[in-house]
């Protein structure tokens, strides 16, 4: 299957708590996931990615932890601020037939409250 | 270092017309993707461009159709337009030999 889940569908945080989104995935082909942030008006922007073989990846403020055997993926947002209310998807990359195909999850919105 | 460009920002056109749209690849970058954005979900793959030639396909009827150019810029096509094509088209441009996305802004298309 090529799909992905992501939950939840909206999130609302407290200016420097904890953001967590989580995805979940089918398709063991899948070996690249990475996280996209969308503000109005524009195109996603890469965040952050992992590859399968790790299990947790960090920069900056944002964190991915990835558990290859429950298949699943998620952000976590430190410190979050105002200026990261967003929309956020988590994507998984199938290298097949050729090409890079990029499933995405449907979207988290994020708004973080002074 | 330029980003992806694509024109126009949006479109009005009516059910049964036609429509191409624009997409100027970030510099460097060999391999180009089409994505639909419906309202409130994740792009969906349409299809992928290397060497100008069509080399994945998404979910889409034949009445979605694109091109590359030589110079890695693209056109996504899409005949017979109908109500639920209305949407964000998404261009992306990487390279093939790693997985590093760069979308562009979109075209908001509305069809009526």
């Amino acid at each position: 299957q090529q799909q992905v889940k992501q939950s939840p569908q909206s999130l609302i945080v407290q200016k420097g708590g904890i953001s967590i989104i989580n995805c979940a995935y089918e398709n063991t082909a899948f070996d690249y996931f990475p996280w996209y942030q969308q503000f109005p008006g524009k195109g996603p922007a890469l965040l952050i990615a992992i590859r399968p073989d790790v299990s947790e990846k960090k920069e900056g403020r944002f964190t991915i932890s990835f558990n290859k055997s429950a298949k699943q993926f998620s952000l976590h947002i430190m410190d979050s601020q105002p200026g990261d209310s967003a929309t956020y998807f988590c994507a998984a990359l199938w290298d097949g037939a050729g090409s890079y195909q990029l499933t995405f999850g449907k979207g988290t919105k994020l708004s973080v409250i002074p | 270092e330029t980003g992806v460009t694509q024109s126009p920002t949006h479109l009005i056109k009516t059910r049964g017309q036609q429509v191409t749209l624009r997409c100027s690849s970030q510099s460097g970058h060999n391999t180009v993707s089409w994505y639909q954005q419906a309202l409130g979900q994740g792009p969906q793959f349409i299809f992928q461009y290397y060497r100008e030639e069509e080399n994945g396909r998404g979910n889409f009827p034949p009445r979605f159709s694109g091109l590359q150019f030589p110079n890695y810029s693209s056109e996504l096509n899409v005949n017979a337009l109908e109500l639920d094509d209305s949407a964000l088209y998404l261009c992306a441009s990487s390279l093939v030999e790693n997985y590093g996305y760069t979308f562009g802004s979109g075209t908001r298309l509305t069809v009526v």
